[in-house]
């Protein structure tokens, strides 16, 4: 079965800096799909990042990029230049890919890192 | 607007009533989910309804009853709940089909106290 793990339950960064949130995964499939999500005070899981097993550039999306070590099942999070906004509970989510049958395939979660910015 | 609407966002109930949760979607998406939310455990997926027709129970209790009357509402009808239910319930829908597949979008969950 897959699992996620998230080493860190909690981080800390100053405004402006860079920061990076680690996550690891077992499986035995060679197609999948990596998501990291945020989930605010306001509660609203909201979509970061995803990244497909099968490229090997690492997905980008603005400020947020990842590290995708397929080899050591790594999927690290790093936040540049950090807002106050990004303060948040973040969780990695592991998903296979569609079944043949083109059902969805459950996301299996980490435990999540809550990050605090510090002005 | 989030796409995805839970209501209500906060409710107390005793173990003994009967209260329902409700989802709504607006993003057109085939695919609804129900998950549980409890500190220091990974969120647990309850329930997943495909085309209204629910595809997966995950061993979850007889007291909590899922409906999905169209693919834009789900309901989570609660009864003889307790204490240890108490957790954010949160919602979410995804489009899913052959080929082609998003991301889960979530609502911003009930925060469910049983008293």
């Amino acid at each position: 079965a897959q699992t996620v793990t998230q080493s860190q339950p909690e981080m800390s960064v100053q405004e402006a800096e860079t920061v990076t949130l680690s996550c690891t995964y077992d499986t035995s499939e060679s197609d999948y799909y990596l998501f990291w999500y945020k989930q605010p005070p306001s509660r609203q899981m909201i979509l970061v990042i995803r990244q497909e097993a099968y490229k090997q550039q690492n997905a980008t999306e603005n400020r947020f990029s990842v590290n995708f070590q397929k080899a050591a099942k790594s999927f690290s999070l790093k936040i540049s230049d950090s807002q106050l906004g990004d303060a948040a509970m973040y969780f990695c989510a592991y998903r296979s890919d569609l079944d043949g049958a083109g059902n969805n395939r459950k996301l299996i979660w980490g435990l999540g890192t809550s990050l605090a910015v510090n002005p | 607007e989030t796409g995805v609407t839970q209501t209500p966002r906060h409710l107390v109930m005793g173990m003994t009533n009967k209260k329902s949760l409700k989802c709504e979607q607006h993003l057109g998406h085939n695919a609804m989910y129900w998950y549980k939310q409890s500190a220091k455990k990974p969120l647990e997926l309850m329930f997943v309804y495909s085309l209204e027709e629910r595809v997966e129970n995950n061993s979850v209790p007889s007291r909590f009853s899922p409906e999905c009357p169209n693919s834009s509402h789900l309901f989570l009808h609660l009864h003889t709940l307790q204490p240890e239910d108490s957790a954010l319930y949160l919602c979410a829908s995804s489009q899913d089909s052959v080929g082609v597949h998003t991301e889960a979008f979530f609502g911003q969950g009930t925060r469910l106290t049983v008293v």
